[in-house]
C-alpha cells in the first residue's frame, strides 16, 4: 500500500441495505476524513477524525457513522442507504498541519 | 456562515496564461490550499499560501491577500493536460478544510 486505499472502487446498492466503505493509509496520518462530492457542491465533510480513537461530525453527517479504531483504518458505514446518499466518496488523510491526501474515490449509487 | 467562491467554469486557449479567482469568508484563517481535480479522479495538492504574497511552483503560482480574502491561482504555458478542475480550500479557525465547488478549466487548441 502507497497513501491511502479505498475500497471499494464503485458500488451499487438497494435502498435499504447496509454498507462499509473500507479506508486505509499507511503514512501514519494522524488526522483522516470523509468527504462526498456531488456536481455543483464541491467537498462536503461528512465525519473526520483527528487522532485514533476519537471521530467528530463534519458538515452532513446524518445517515452516516464512522470508528477510528487506529491509526490506519478509517470504515464509513451508512446504516441504512437511501438515493440521496447516491454520491463518490473520498477518504482523505493529513500529518499536523499539512495538506490532504486524498484516496481514489468510491461510486456509489443507491437505487 | 463560511463561504468559498470561484468561478464555476473557464475557457482558455493551450499556450496562453489564466488565472483563477477565490474569494473567502471564514471563521479564522489558517492556510489556503489549491488542489487540481482531473476528472473522475482524486484531487491532488498543488500550492499551499499562508502569508500574502505569491508562491511560485514551476508553471503554476498562487497568490494571497488575507486582508481582502482572496486568492488566486496562474497558470502558465497552458497545457492540454492542464484541463481540470481547480479547488480552492481554506483552514478554518478549528483546522478544518472549507471547500469552494471547484473551477472547471477547459483548455482548448
Amino acid at each position: 500500500i502507497a497513501g491511502i486505499t479505498q475500497a471499494p472502487t464503485s458500488q451499487i446498492l438497494a435502498a435499504g441495505r447496509r454498507m462499509t466503505l473500507r479506508c486505509t493509509q499507511d503514512m501514519r496520518h494522524n488526522a483522516m476524513y470523509w468527504y462526498r462530492q456531488d456536481l455543483g457542491l464541491g467537498l462536503r465533510l461528512i465525519h473526520y477524525s483527528n487522532t485514533a480513537g476519537t471521530t467528530g461530525k463534519g458538515e452532513v453527517p446524518d445517515g452516516y457513522s464512522v470508528s477510528r479504531a487506529n491509526t490506519d483504518d478509517f470504515p464509513l458505514t451508512l446504516a441504512s442507504a437511501v438515493p440521496s446518499q447516491t454520491s463518490v466518496y473520498f477518504c482523505a488523510s493529513s500529518f499536523r498541519s499539512a495538506g490532504y491526501t486524498f484516496g481514489s474515490g468510491t461510486r456509489l449509487t443507491v437505487v | 456562515g463560511q463561504n468559498i467562491d470561484q468561478p464555476t467554469e473557464m475557457t482558455a486557449t493551450e499556450g496562453a496564461i489564466v488565472q483563477i479567482n477565490c474569494t473567502y469568508q471564514t471563521s479564522g484563517f489558517n492556510g489556503l490550499f489549491w488542489y487540481q481535480q482531473h476528472a473522475g479522479e482524486a484531487p491532488t495538492f498543488l500550492s499551499y499560501n499562508v502569508l500574502d504574497g505569491l508562491e511560485e511552483k514551476g508553471r503554476f503560482s498562487s497568490f494571497l491577500s488575507r486582508s481582502k480574502g482572496y486568492s488566486y491561482l496562474l497558470l502558465k504555458e497552458l497545457q492540454m493536460k492542464d484541463s481540470a478542475s481547480y479547488l480552492c480550500a481554506v483552514r478554518d479557525s478549528n483546522y478544518q478544510l472549507i471547500w469552494g465547488a471547484g473551477t472547471k478549466l477547459i483548455i482548448k487548441p
